[in-house]
């Protein structure tokens, strides 16, 4: 049984397209992140969210804690927003990952 | 400012053979993590330290792996008798204290173990 779901695994869109990227958990967290990995292997920290929405430039993140749910939205997708996007979860001394989404943008 | 920095960026090493892999976390961070992520897997966290201490060890996949950090900085892992099924990218990460804060991720170690 896996912790963290990430939905879909796989997103393919078209240059401009409103992108979701769904993540379901089952555990208590102390905070829910999103990470970015871009095709060179390098992992940068996009949100960490506890409560609420987040937005930074074109990227919005929101968490709903009943539910046990968070989704990344991109809005106006561009092909350098293509990457594999990973939840994460940290719970006490746990730390869940998600498979992570891969996305791929066309010009 | 200077970020995480890992060392080697890039390991060949013989089955059997030990490696030791480190970490410059960000400087005044606190807590520091460790992460595996094996070709077409995930990531998989091992073990983080707040300060010197790792309060729970038991991410490590078995005990050829060890970590230390001394004087709340510089970490590193060692691996005991490599085999083959240890070749994965080994990641660092840090942050000012552990829990619910944002963590800055290094480039990374590639360890092939032939």
């Amino acid at each position: 049984k896996n912790e963290v779901e990430q939905s879909p695994q796989n997103l393919t869109a078209q240059e401009g397209e409103f992108i979701t990227i769904n993540c379901s958990y089952s555990v208590g967290i102390s905070a829910l992140h999103w990470l970015q990995q871009h095709p060179g292997g390098g992992i940068v920290s996009l949100f960490m969210l506890s409560s609420g929405k987040k937005k930074h430039g074109r990227l919005i993140a929101t968490i709903n804690i009943q539910e046990k749910h968070s989704s990344l939205h991109i809005t106006a997708s561009h092909p350098r927003d293509s990457a594999v996007y990973i939840c994460a979860l940290t719970t006490g001394n746990q730390f869940y990952f998600g498979t992570g989404t891969s996305l791929t943008v066309i010009p | 400012g200077a970020g995480v920095s890992q060392s080697p960026s890039n390991k060949v090493t013989e089955k059997g053979k030990d490696v030791e892999l480190r970490c410059d976390p960000i400087s005044g961070h606190t807590a520091l993590y460790w992460y595996r992520q094996s070709l077409g897997q995930g990531l998989e966290f091992l073990i983080y330290f707040q300060g010197n201490s790792a309060p729970d060890k038991s991410g490590l996949p078995s005990d050829r792996f060890s970590a230390e950090r001394t004087g709340g900085s510089v970490s590193t892992l060692t691996i005991q008798r490599t085999q083959q099924e240890d070749s994965a990218v080994y990641l660092c990460a840090s942050s000012w204290v552990s829990g619910p804060e944002t963590q800055y991720f290094g480039p990374g170690t590639r360890l092939l173990v032939l």
